[in-house]
């Protein structure tokens, strides 16, 4: 098993949409999570750290559950511009991240 | 502010010669990591430094594959010799230990292609 599993996807919208991706990760003791962007040959970009108690940037929110080791990104209101490749990032111990394998998102006008 | 500088940007060789890919981290910061990506394997995790200390090279393939931090602003990954297999996009990235720590920020990447 991956010690960060996420769905491929890809997950194909309508713009306006609403969308979420999930991922979950193995190793309990897991300490900090991310969520990264990356577009089409370009480098990832932290798109935003995920709490316990959510959090909401714009019209990105991001949930963490470490009872039942998941993370969630919900989009709102997707943009064309969303569409890209979005990484979950879990920090297993000081400074060692492992990287899902990424979701990849299109929004379509 | 400059961000991770990465060159060279696109390297195309020959099997069997020595690649070197050079990283500067962003100033300040000080962990730097070594990635490589690819369609099959993904973003995966070759090594990382602390204070300019390896302190995890379970990610490196195998003996082919070296990874120096001389100083704070500047670190090396080698592949020698080169194979086919290693054709992928080694991206560098760094953090900070205080602002925002845990946050990496990627380089633009190296794009190998091994002939």
């Amino acid at each position: 098993r991956k010690e960060v599993e996420q769905d491929p996807g890809p997950f194909n919208v309508p713009e306006g949409a609403t969308v979420a991706f999930n991922c979950t990760y193995s190793n309990s003791a897991s300490q900090s999570f991310f969520w990264y962007r990356q577009d089409c040959r370009k480098e990832p970009k932290l798109l935003m750290s995920v709490y316990s108690s959510g959090n909401e940037d714009g019209r990105f929110t991001a949930q963490l559950n470490r009872a039942s080791q998941d993370i969630s990104l919900l989009i709102r209101d997707s943009k064309l511009s969303d569409s890209a490749t979005y990484l979950c990032v879990v920090l297993q111990e000081a400074g060692k991240s492992t990287f899902g394998d990424g979701t990849t998102l299109t929004v379509k006008p | 502010d400059a961000g991770v500088i990465q060159s060279p940007r696109h390297e195309v060789t020959e099997m069997g010669q020595e690649v070197t890919l050079r990283c500067k981290p962003i100033s300040g910061h000080n962990s730097l990591f070594w990635y490589r990506q690819t369609m099959m394997r993904g973003l995966e995790l070759l090594i990382y430094f602390n204070n300019n200390v390896p302190i995890d090279d379970s990610g490196m393939p195998e003996d082919r594959f070296s990874a120096k931090m001389p100083n704070a602003s500047f670190s090396t990954l080698k592949i020698q010799p080169s194979e086919p297999r290693d054709s992928a996009v080694y991206f560098c990235a760094s953090s900070a230990r205080s602002g925002r720590p845990d946050t990496q920020y990627f380089g633009p990447g190296t794009r190998l292609t091994v002939l």
